[in-house]
């Protein structure tokens, strides 16, 4: 079973930023928080992870809260390309194994 | 850039046909996955494989079967294809402590 929670569905106008919030209150000390997205018809792709600092690569930020309960995407200024269905996922650290992908939240960027 | 690629990207074939599905990534990675994922189900594991002629089974492998024999290349076999096997079939592979996994575009196939 997924360990997170997400809304199934967000809009975002094009050009501002989205923040894609996920709960994950069971999360361990030693799981990390991995971000997924799948744009219709494509695999997923890997956007970002993080264990508990705030993180930050040229697609996205991570923002995870000091009790590590909960974290938010962040898409800082959204196109309309970014419309996917974006995934939320903890784990452990050098795991292997599957991913679980919970049901995400569909984000619309709107013009 | 990093690639995975799949055979095809839309596959029609009969019930009780044999069915090969294969993937190929350029990464040098030791880990390989297959996934279907299904409307409301979404992505459930089928098998992986951590190295060359090694498999493991995942959540759903009855009804498939694998093979590595060589590190790029991770096959799924349908051994007698079903419509319930109808679905869109998606390879990854990844490496190392926090395993990135990478996906290729997937294959829908349609069973009937």
């Amino acid at each position: 079973d997924a360990k997170t929670t997400q809304p199934p569905s967000m809009d975002c106008a094009e050009g501002r930023a989205a923040n894609l919030p996920c709960n994950h209150s069971t999360i361990s000390g030693n799981e990390y928080v991995y971000w997924y997205r799948q744009i219709h018809s494509q695999g997923p792709q890997y956007i970002i992870h993080g264990l508990k600092n705030n993180e930050t690569n040229e697609m996205a930020s991570l923002i995870i809260t000091e009790d590590r309960k909960s974290s938010t995407l962040i898409l800082p200024h959204a196109t309309l390309r970014d419309t996917a269905v974006y995934y939320c996922i903890v784990r452990l650290y050098n795991q292997g194994g599957k991913l679980i992908f919970g049901q995400g939240t569909e984000l619309s960027v709107k013009p | 850039d990093v690639k995975v690629t799949q055979s095809s990207r839309y596959l029609v074939k009969r019930t009780g046909e044999k069915v090969f599905l294969e993937c190929v990534q350029d990464m040098d990675h030791e880990n390989m996955f297959w996934y279907r994922q299904d409307p409301g189900l979404g992505l459930r594991l089928i098998y992986f494989s951590y190295d060359v002629k090694m498999k493991e089974k995942g959540d759903i492998p009855e009804g498939y079967s694998v093979s590595r024999e060589k590190k790029e290349r991770f096959s799924l076999i349908l051994e007698s294809a079903s419509t319930n096997q109808t679905s869109m079939y998606l390879c990854a592979s990844g490496q190392g402590a926090v395993e990135t996994q990478y996906f290729g575009p997937g294959t829908r196939l349609l069973v009937l």
